[in-house]
């Protein structure tokens, strides 16, 4: 099946720490994006990716890094300089940028 | 900057009513403007892409529709039933950078 994964469906962080989250697509696309999605806001752009090897800053990058090594593979990293990281966070990619956008089933990130 | 609003925040309908989801945006120089379902603690599912050169798009029960010049959408849902309860998302692409804008939502609950 074609499609987005995101793992792990729940993760809780202590605080000063660092946490992945892992963003893997098999749809061949190009374009990779990082959202969070908090109550009563609106989905926020953290870090896109076009192509290989390139990311680019969002609205929210802040406290936030990234890789894309693979073309598949878009894994985001919450740092202990993000200072209100509890949210919910969802990845997606596309053909390109601008075109019909897919979504994983999400990851929820909590803050002891 | 592009806002997208979304209205009303909640509808609750009798199964089997004809309904619509109203959608706003300030900047009519779009791309194309893309409508989701958002289940409880699940991720977004694409249901209709508009271009900007189009009018409408069909799927089923769903009809969304597209009127630049206003900067408005709506996501037509015929013969409601309680598996359509949900939150439904408009996302908006626009700009240079092919940005995707989303609105907050509006959380659907059809009634047996």
């Amino acid at each position: 099946d074609g499609g987005i994964t995101q793992s792990p469906k729940y993760l809780f962080r202590k605080e000063g720490q660092n946490v992945t989250l892992s963003c893997e697509q098999n749809l061949n696309h190009d374009a990779m994006y990082w959202y969070r999605q908090d109550p009563g806001q609106g989905l926020r752009l953290i870090y896109y990716s076009q192509i290989v090897n390139d990311f680019q800053k969002g609205d929210i990058a802040e406290g936030y890094s990234v890789s894309r090594e693979k073309k598949e593979s878009f894994p985001l990293t919450v740092t202990s300089a993000q200072k209100n990281p509890t949210a919910f966070y969802l990845c997606a990619s596309s053909w390109g940028t601008g075109d019909e956008q897919f979504f994983g089933p999400g990851t929820r990130l909590t803050v002891l | 900057k592009q806002e997208v609003t979304q209205i009303p925040a909640a509808l609750s309908v009798p199964e089997g009513e004809n309904l619509v989801l109203n959608c706003s945006f300030t900047d009519s120089a779009i791309y194309n403007l893309q409508w989701f379902r958002q289940d409880p603690g699940k991720g977004l599912t694409s249901l209709l892409l508009i271009q900007s050169s189009q009018r409408e798009q069909t799927s089923g029960r769903l009809n969304a529709s597209l009127d630049k010049s206003s900067g408005r959408s709506t996501l037509y849902i015929a013969a409601s039933q309680p598996g359509d309860s949900a939150t439904y998302l408009c996302a908006v692409t626009s700009g240079g950078y092919q940005k995707v804008t989303f609105g907050i939502g509006t959380k659907l609950q059809v009634i047996p």
